[in-house]
């Protein structure tokens, strides 16, 4: 089945770009998918792409794609601290409709 | 904008007692789906949900879990007798169709003691 990895931990300063990597192993898959994860909070979709796409920009967040690597970035202009959350990047399991998570990178903003 | 509910935000039970979460959906969605989130861990999918029947469930949706759809607004997840492992945040989503954009609700955090 897919397998999602992410980097676990990032620390920045204020103002300074974040970059969050996540790889996976199923080449089929259609959706990419960006989640944030407040502190006690739920799941927030920040952001998603679609397999024959590059690069999408939403405002502050750029995502990227690479498909022959497998491998999806997430980067935050001006990170500011409340971007301090858990970052899950995640993806539509081609042999099913479920979505397999990675680990999820715990983004931390230095003052 | 539309966006997916659940309850009890919070539900702290004995092990061996039954829990049912309750989750209602964005009104027009299609597929309907439970993860879970031991914390600290990744989140996990369990199942899913279509056309009144599940569509596919994961190793650790085992016989003590069963979903529902008992009207045409609620989507339940029951655990029949819970055990300590069970403790984690469960998750409901919802999609208009295949691998649309899943909505996600703010999740239940059960603790089994």
């Amino acid at each position: 089945g897919e397998d999602v990895e992410q980097s676990l931990f990032l620390s920045v300063r204020e103002g300074d770009s974040s970059v969050i990597n996540c790889t996976y192993t199923d080449s089929s898959s259609t959706y990419l998918y960006w989640y944030k994860q407040e502190p006690g909070a739920g799941l927030q979709l920040l952001t998603y792409i679609f397999s024959n796409m590059d690069m999408k920009q939403d405002q502050r967040l750029t995502v990227l794609l690479n498909k022959k690597d497998k491998h999806l970035s997430l980067r935050i202009a001006d990170t500011q601290t409340g971007d301090s959350a858990i970052y899950f990047c995640a993806v539509v399991d081609n042999y099913g409709q479920n979505f397999v998570f990675g680990p999820g990178t715990r983004l931390s903003v230095l003052p | 904008e539309p966006e997916v509910t659940q309850t009890p935000s919070h539900q702290v039970t004995q092990m061996g007692q039954e829990v049912i979460l309750r989750c209602v959906p964005i009104s027009n969605h299609l597929y309907f789906y439970w993860y879970r989130q031991i914390l600290g861990q990744k989140v996990e999918f369990l199942v899913s949900f279509y056309n009144n029947e599940i569509s596919e469930k994961s190793e650790i949706f085992d016989d003590q879990f069963s979903v529902e759809r008992p009207d045409g607004s609620n989507f339940t997840l029951k655990i029949r007798s819970t055990k300590l492992e069970d403790s984690a945040m469960y998750f409901c989503a919802s999609n208009g169709g295949g691998r649309e954009t899943q909505y996600f609700g703010p999740g239940t955090r059960l603790l089994v003691l």
